[in-house]
């Protein structure tokens, strides 16, 4: 596709309930990531794939946090029990993985997660 | 965690002023790098400047990096309206970007 898309927009879900989210990054960019942003901050990194491996998961804040990418496009982010801290927009950039550290990622529009 | 900090939190000017952001890192970087945001979504890539580099240029963007300071800034000349959202810089660290909580920035016509 023409960018990098996310879905859904909006989620809303209670306390508890598992969610998924699911990006799609550029059409052959084989680095993706993903960040989360909360309200007035920065967004904070997640993880990092390259190809269908996550190179690292440094930022995933516990072990209800789980992402894949199994075929080395599409990538999905699982949240378990979701609690309300959770609540956030969740966003996806993906890269072309060709120039090493440090090249230009292309954000998606993000998911905004509510968690009552 | 976060590791840059933009200055001012907020920055209101009128259209056709300059803006000028400030952003500080802690730790040595690849690069560093400076994104808008609109609405609280859509990051938008405006400038990378490598760690080697002093000072870029794109169109009515002026970026300058001081490595010794660890501090970098945005210059937008000539604002317009369009220009309002909030300015994020990030540093490259391994692979990640760290990011700043950003400023601000509102262009009244």
């Amino acid at each position: 596709g023409a960018g990098v898309s996310q879905t859904p927009s909006n989620k809303v879900t209670e306390k508890g309930k598992y969610v998924e989210l699911r990006c799609d990054p550029i059409s052959g960019h084989t680095a993706l990531y993903w960040y989360r942003q909360s309200l007035g901050q920065g967004p904070e990194f997640l993880i990092y794939f390259q190809g269908t491996g996550a190179a690292d998961d440094s930022g995933l804040p516990n072990d209800r946090f789980f992402a894949v990418r199994p075929e080395g496009s599409v990538s999905t982010l699982k949240i378990q029990r979701t609690e309300r801290g959770d609540s956030a927009v969740y966003l996806c950039a993906s890269s072309s993985g060709t120039s090493g550290v440090g090249e230009t990622q292309y954000f998606g529009p993000g998911t905004r997660l509510l968690v009552l | 965690s976060q590791q840059g900090e933009e200055d001012p939190q907020a920055l209101s000017i009128q259209e056709g002023e300059n803006a000028t952001m400030n952003c500080s890192y802690k730790t040595s970087i690849n690069n560093l790098q400076w994104y808008r945001q609109n609405s609280g979504r859509g990051l938008v890539h405006l400038i990378l400047i490598r760690s080697n580099e002093r000072e870029k240029h794109s169109g009515r963007l002026r970026v300058t990096l001081d490595t010794s300071k660890k501090s970098s800034s945005l210059l937008i000349t000539a604002s317009r309206a369009a220009d309002t959202a909030s300015y994020f810089c990030a540093t490259v660290v391994n692979y990640q970007l760290i990011w700043g909580a950003g400023t601000k920035l509102i262009i009244k016509p």
